[in-house]
């Protein structure tokens, strides 16, 4: 049992250049969500899904975009990075967030760390 | 909208006790999160609080929350030089699309001094 695993662990990429950061979870859980963190800022919400093939924007979508074609599986794409997107990036799931009843953890995957010159 | 404030930094000698607090702005936030960062790692939850809960006490840790004032302490007895690392408060809130999500706080650097 991994949990959630983040493929690259780190990435150097030029202004304009694209890139896809993969995270998968072997966790059978239903939200899987993109952050960023930046230096002083926390944790921000880029993008999550609430189940497989559904994607939807958080606080700060803007420059990417995300794909869940599998439970497992929540893709986040870069499609002309700019500098402003470096950041050390994190992937998350949970089982559901969805009721009042339960605290419902999120599990971190271990962040890419992005470079943008 | 949602916002978590905390400090950035605080240092304690090892064994005595450390309280980082956090400030929250949703009154409806119903579950409130301690998570732990270690270096390079990702985050780790802590522990956590339900809102019609005062105080939640777990080993070494206690969770303070005084919903009138939006105020959350944790606090670590016997702190460690492992207990060194980024501890984030964090609330849980509604998305537009469904479900909730987390908004956490800046991060505040414990650093345990011998």
């Amino acid at each position: 049992n991994a949990g959630v695993t983040q493929t690259p662990k780190f990435r150097v990429l030029k202004t304009g250049q694209s890139m896809t950061l993969l995270c998968a979870q072997d966790m059978n859980h239903e939200y899987m969500y993109w952050y960023r963190q930046d230096p002083g800022m926390g944790l921000r919400l880029i993008h999550y899904s609430v189940g497989e093939g559904t994607t939807a924007k958080g606080e700060v979508p803007d420059g990417y975009n995300v794909s869940r074609l599998k439970k497992q599986n929540f893709l986040l794409g870069l499609e002309s990075a700019a500098p402003s997107q470096t950041s050390v990036y994190f992937c998350a799931s949970s089982w559901q967030l969805g009721s009042g009843s339960t605290m419902d953890e999120q599990y971190f995957g271990p962040g890419t760390r992005l470079t943008v010159t | 909208g949602e916002d978590v404030e905390q400090s950035l930094f605080l240092s304690v000698r090892e064994g005595d006790s450390s309280v980082i607090n956090c400030t929250y702005t949703d009154s409806s936030s119903t579950y409130l999160y301690w998570y732990k960062q270690e270096p390079g790692a990702g985050l780790q939850l802590l522990t956590y609080i339900f809102s019609n809960m005062d105080m939640k006490q777990d080993q070494r840790l206690t969770v303070l929350l005084n919903k009138k004032d939006k105020h959350l302490s944790l606090r670590i007895a016997d702190t460690q030089t492992g207990d060194s690392a980024i501890y984030f408060c964090a609330e849980r809130s509604g998305l537009t699309g469904g479900g909730n999500k987390l908004t956490f706080g800046t991060g505040t650097q414990l650093k345990v001094e011998l």
